[in-house]
């Protein structure tokens, strides 16, 4: 069965404290895995999109990179407005919609 | 290019009753996927549809139903309404690719 878990599943850093999200996934046939950001009350917000093991791909502070069995978002430097829900989704098999999302890890960067 | 809308924005629903959602995908998307995010299951995908008919179903039961118009917007209707469906309703759309997009959500709160 396709699955995707995260961890931690919240993380309280400091400000200009570095860190790294995981996701693990099992899934046949992987065409892609995405991060999402998700603030309270609103709908993700598209981040990255890796489809090979080896790919990394940056925005600003973050940098999300893949192997064949897990993919990590690493944040440099936070600051408080990086405080948001990260989620991780699958998309396996042939030309579909639907995605597989991890429960997130709820990010809090203090000041 | 304006985003993926959803309307209503919150609903307050009594059990038993039904509900109807709108989704307006971004211009030149075809594809419209639904999905419930609750505190307890995250995000789980309900279905997509693409040019008017429902390409893939998640597992959820018979009283979730959707479709989809010839401008790509979409509905989904959720028939006898039980506490268990309140949740957040979330639309994405798709062009070609894989990357989805999200609407603001639908905040069901069934009573």
């Amino acid at each position: 069965e396709d699955q995707v878990t995260q961890s931690p599943e919240a993380l309280r850093l400091q400000e200009g404290e570095s860190s790294s999200l995981n996701c693990s996934y099992t899934v046949s046939g992987l065409r892609g895995l995405f991060w999402y950001r998700q603030d309270p009350g609103k709908g993700p917000e598209f981040l990255f999109t890796l489809y090979s093991a080896g790919e990394e791909k940056e925005k600003e502070r973050l940098k999300a990179t893949l192997t064949k069995k897990e993919s990590f978002l690493h944040i440099t430097a936070p600051k408080p407005e990086d405080s948001a829900t990260y989620l991780c989704a699958v998309q396996a098999g042939s030309n579909t919609g639907k995605l597989i999302f991890g429960q997130g890890t709820t990010l809090q960067v203090k000041p | 290019k304006a985003g993926v809308t959803q309307t209503p924005r919150y609903l307050i629903k009594t059990r038993g009753q039904q509900v109807t959602l709108s989704c307006s995908p971004i211009s030149g998307h075809r594809s419209v996927s639904w999905y419930q995010q609750t505190p307890g299951q995250g995000l789980q995908f309900l279905f997509e549809y693409f040019s008017e008919t429902q390409r893939n179903k998640g597992n959820f039961p018979g009283r979730f139903s959707g479709r989809q118009f010839s401008n790509s917007r979409s509905e989904m209707n959720v028939s006898t309404l039980e506490l268990g469906d309140s949740a957040l309703y979330l639309c994405a759309s798709r062009s070609t690719g894989v990357e989805q997009y999200f609407g603001p959500g639908t905040r069901l709160t069934v009573t």
